[in-house]
């Protein structure tokens, strides 16, 4: 079993639409939870980032983590054409560490 | 946030030759930096971490005669790829950490499309 589970897509949803993003993990040390969104053949971005459990919520982006199911998922609301890439879930056990990586999702919001 | 560079973004080159690529810190000085490697739609794989006036870290599996690693700055960190081959053809991006602060502070460069050919 893989470190990080993350379903690659595409998925593909109409502007306007929620959109939930979603990965698992198998190693309970992980405590810093990261969303990247990465255009084509650019770097990613860091989108959100969460300490342990709960939400965070920013303008149209919202992140869960619930430690005790291992899972992680971010929320777009009203998606816009331009939030077309991928996104790649990151974790880490301190803050220090080096990142590991889901392989990311590929959305795909069409006007 | 902080700007992170990398140069060239891309090159293509003669399988045998060798190939340098250049992480930038732009605006802030990074004692850490790290060199990752992505193949199409997979995730990103860290191959090694460049720490400042040390050796870096390789990660298991990754050669580090072939993937030499040269951290002489705070500001600059490269890496070389010796005698590559097609199978290296990938895109390599570095990070680097902003020093007193969190997690959230590791920046990505736009990354680097190497073809072999």
């Amino acid at each position: 079993q893989k470190e990080v589970e993350q379903d690659p897509g595409p998925l593909s949803v109409p502007e306007g639409a929620i959109v939930s993003l979603n990965c698992t993990y198998s190693n309970s040390a992980f405590q810093y939870f990261m969303w990247y969104r990465q255009y084509s053949r650019k770097g990613p971005e860091l989108l959100m980032y969460t300490y342990s459990s709960g939400n965070k919520e920013d303008g149209r982006f919202t992140a869960q983590v619930d430690k005790s199911s291992k899972y992680i998922s971010l929320f777009i609301r009203d998606s816009q054409p331009s939030d077309s890439a991928t996104y790649l879930c990151a974790m880490t056990y301190s803050g220090y560490s080096t990142l590991t990586f889901g392989k990311g999702t590929m959305l795909l919001v069409s006007p | 946030g902080a700007v992170v560079s990398q140069h060239p973004s891309w090159v293509i080159c003669k399988s045998g030759t060798s190939v340098k690529i250049e992480c930038r810190s732009l605006d802030f000085q990074a004692t850490t930096m790290f060199w990752y490697r992505q193949f199409p739609k997979q995730s990103l794989m860290l191959m090694a971490t460049s720490n400042e006036g040390s050796k870096a870290t390789y990660e298991q599996g990754v050669e580090k005669d072939k993937f030499l690693i040269n951290h002489a700055s705070l500001t600059l960190s490269t890496l070389t790829v010796t005698s590559a081959h097609p199978e290296d053809s990938s895109f390599y991006i570095c990070s680097a950490y902003k020093p007193g602060q969190g997690v959230e502070t590791q920046y990505f460069g736009p990354g680097t499309r190497l073809l072999v050919l």
